[in-house]
């Protein structure tokens, strides 16, 4: 079965710093990978996503992550963090194979110091 | 507007009740989930949907009942069965179940706590 692991349950980052979030997943095939959002007591939003075309995605909000296949990772990036940025984000992966059943990271709680 | 509503946003539950989340789409999406989260677990799949009237079991359906007599409507309902029922729950819906890139959109999510 596919899993995805999310390093770091919680990152700090100062305000103007990089942003990186890992996500490594485990595979045999190719899969697709998606970046979500949370802000507190709200649903997901989805920040970017990875469907086998370019290997760098952008997404909203500045957000970028690049598939690695050699490495199963796809590590979330930002140049210059916002306090706004703070929330919590999760890594997903599917897989043609499963149909649109997707399986989550447990997730990485961002802060952002001023 | 187009979008997923879920009521109530709290919900609070004597213990051997069984209580009903809602979850309404008006985007036409055929397929529409539920999931469950923890704090640290990320998301776990409760049911999902990918027609009216047709639905299948997730990770994590023990307790748990659905039914889906309406394309735009996905009901949960958490009986008593279901052991440890607090948690956040999101609905979200997608244009198809067939295709892995289809994007899940989410609802804001129901907190039901067992008091």
């Amino acid at each position: 079965a596919q899993s995805v692991t999310q390093l770091g349950s919680h990152v700090s980052v100062s305000e103007g710093a990089l942003v990186l979030l890992r996500c490594n997943y485990s595979s045999s095939v190719p899969p697709y990978l998606f970046w979500y959002v949370q802000y507190p007591n709200q649903g997901l939003q989805l920040l970017l996503k990875y469907t086998s075309a370019a290997t760098l995605v952008k997404g909203i909000n500045g957000f970028e992550a690049e598939f690695k296949k050699s490495e199963t990772s796809f590590h979330l990036t930002k140049p210059s963090a916002h306090m706004s940025d703070a929330a919590e984000y999760f890594c997903a992966v599917g897989y043609n194979n499963a149909g649109n059943m997707l399986t989550f990271g447990g997730g990485t709680r961002l802060m952002v110091k001023p | 507007d187009g979008g997923i509503t879920q009521s109530p946003k709290y919900l609070f539950r004597k213990e051997g009740q069984n209580v009903t989340l809602s979850c309404e789409q008006n985007l036409n999406h055929d397929a529409m989930y539920w999931y469950r989260q923890d704090p640290g677990q990320g998301l776990r799949l409760i049911y999902y949907s990918q027609i009216v009237n047709d639905f299948q079991k997730g990770d994590i359906a023990e307790g748990y009942s659905v039914s889906r007599e309406k394309k735009e409507s996905f009901p949960l309902t958490v009986t008593s069965a279901q052991k440890n029922p607090t948690a956040f729950y999101l609905c979200a819906s997608s244009i198809g179940l067939a295709l892995s890139y289809n994007e899940q959109f989410f609802g804001p999510g129901t907190r039901l706590t067992v008091l």
